[in-house]
Formats: structure tokens, C-alpha cells, sequence
């Protein structure tokens, strides 16, 4: 099946410092990738949909000047969280569509642990 | 509307017992269902998919679940639970409609009891 690359898997970073993480779909072209953030002992909420060089879309209460989201090749989107707080400590996941629209299945890559210290 | 309701958040088994991890969804298109497991501090890992071909499927490490249209469920089941069957699991449905709509339910934590 097709593959999606999640970097790094852990991340420790002091508050107010800034965190990237990279979402690459590796055999496929994705033509929307979605960022989902999963809070302890809860399910994964959807934080964002991103379109391959267009802006991103943000489910109601996530913040998009907190949470910068790019997708500017098929294959690279990337998240980054600006002046991270220890609220902001979770674990973050990103999935992957490939063209056509409709994709049975939905790829995930294998999740980035943040913590905010 | 589209919607997953995992039915309990713990289940308790000894080991050697059969699983059986309940899900019920409501979707307004023919929807494609998932169960997915997360080890601990680990991401996802897909057990099996359901997208409209036989009713029961079968997935991986003995895993099987049976979509049932008139009861709108899907759930997981295990003859025999073994000890690294311990994770937590989650059941994900899909729209095949154009976009991608993925509705995850809120996961339920299987702990195996030696």
C-alpha cells in the first residue's frame, strides 16, 4: 500500500520556541493531506485540510496562525507550531489523498510526539 | 452527517479469550470502514478495511469484523486475544463521495490479562 512519512516521530522543545513537522507521501502524489492532533486518552481530531498549493482549511477553533500549514509539492506538506505552549504538547498526525478524489483508504503517517517543556 | 460510535472505551480479556471491539457508524453516503490499532506511542497501523466487496473481512493477525448494513455496525473481533493485542483501537469511516471525509470514533483501549 502507499506509504506517508511522518518526521519526527518525537520532538521535545522549550515554550515559545517553534516546531515543524513534515508529512511526505513517498509513492504516490497526494493531492490533500490532513493534519489531525490527538489529546491524551481521546480520539484524533481533524485540525486542517491542505491542498497542494493552496491555503489550508481549518476546522472551527484550531488556530492557523498558530498552526502553519504548507503544502507546496505533491508530496511535502508540513506543519508548524509557532510559540508552542505546553497545552500544545500531543501527539500530531498527518494523512494523505492521493489524485482522483477519492481514496478508500486513508494513509496515515506514523504520528509526531510533542512535547512542550 | 457522518458519525462513529465505539460503544466502550475499555475492554477487559484474558488472554487466550475471544475479543470483540463493538462500532456503530451513520453516514449519508455508502461509506468505506477501517480499524486501525495504535500501540502505545506508536501511530497507526491498519487491521483491515471494508469498502463494499464481501460483507466479513479479514485482517491482520487473526483480526476479522463483519459490516452489517441493517444494523450499521462494524465490529472487530479475535477468536483469541494474545498479549500483544493490547493497544487501543480505533474504527474510521470513509465517505466515497469526492472529498475525503474521515470520522474516527473515539477509540477503545483493550488490555489482555495474562
Amino acid at each position: 500500500g502507499a506509504v506517508v512519512s511522518q518526521h519526527p516521530s518525537w520532538v521535545i522543545c522549550k515554550s515559545g520556541t517553534s516546531v515543524k513537522i513534515e508529512c511526505r507521501s513517498l509513492d504516490f502524489q497526494a493531492t490533500t493531506m490532513f493534519w489531525y492532533r490527538q489529546f491524551p486518552k481521546q480520539s484524533l481530531m481533524l485540525m486542517a485540510t491542505s491542498n497542494e498549493g493552496s491555503k489550508a482549511t481549518y476546522e472551527q477553533g484550531v488556530e492557523k496562525d498558530k498552526f502553519l500549514i504548507n503544502h507546496a509539492s505533491l508530496t511535502l506538506s508540513t506543519l508548524t507550531v509557532t510559540s508552542a505552549h505546553p497545552e500544545d504538547s500531543s501527539f500530531y498526525i498527518c494523512s494523505a489523498q492521493g489524485p482522483g478524489g477519492t481514496m478508500a483508504e486513508a494513509f496515515f503517517g506514523q504520528g509526531t510526539r510533542l512535547t512542550v517543556v | 452527517a457522518q458519525s462513529v460510535t465505539q460503544l466502550d472505551s475499555h475492554v477487559s480479556v484474558s488472554e487466550g479469550t475471544p475479543v470483540l471491539l463493538r462500532c456503530n457508524y451513520s453516514s449519508s453516503y455508502s461509506p468505506s470502514l477501517f480499524w486501525y490499532v495504535q500501540h502505545p506511542n506508536k501511530g497507526l497501523q491498519l487491521l483491515l478495511k471494508y469498502t463494499s466487496a464481501a460483507t466479513l473481512v479479514k485482517g491482520i493477525n487473526g483480526f476479522e469484523a463483519e459490516f452489517k448494513k441493517s444494523e450499521t455496525s462494524f465490529h472487530l473481533t479475535k477468536p483469541s486475544a494474545h498479549m500483544s493485542d493490547a493497544a487501543e483501537y480505533f474504527c474510521v469511516v470513509i465517505n466515497s463521495g469526492g472529498y475525503q471525509k474521515v470520522t474516527f470514533g473515539t477509540g477503545t483501549k483493550l488490555q489482555v490479562i495474562p
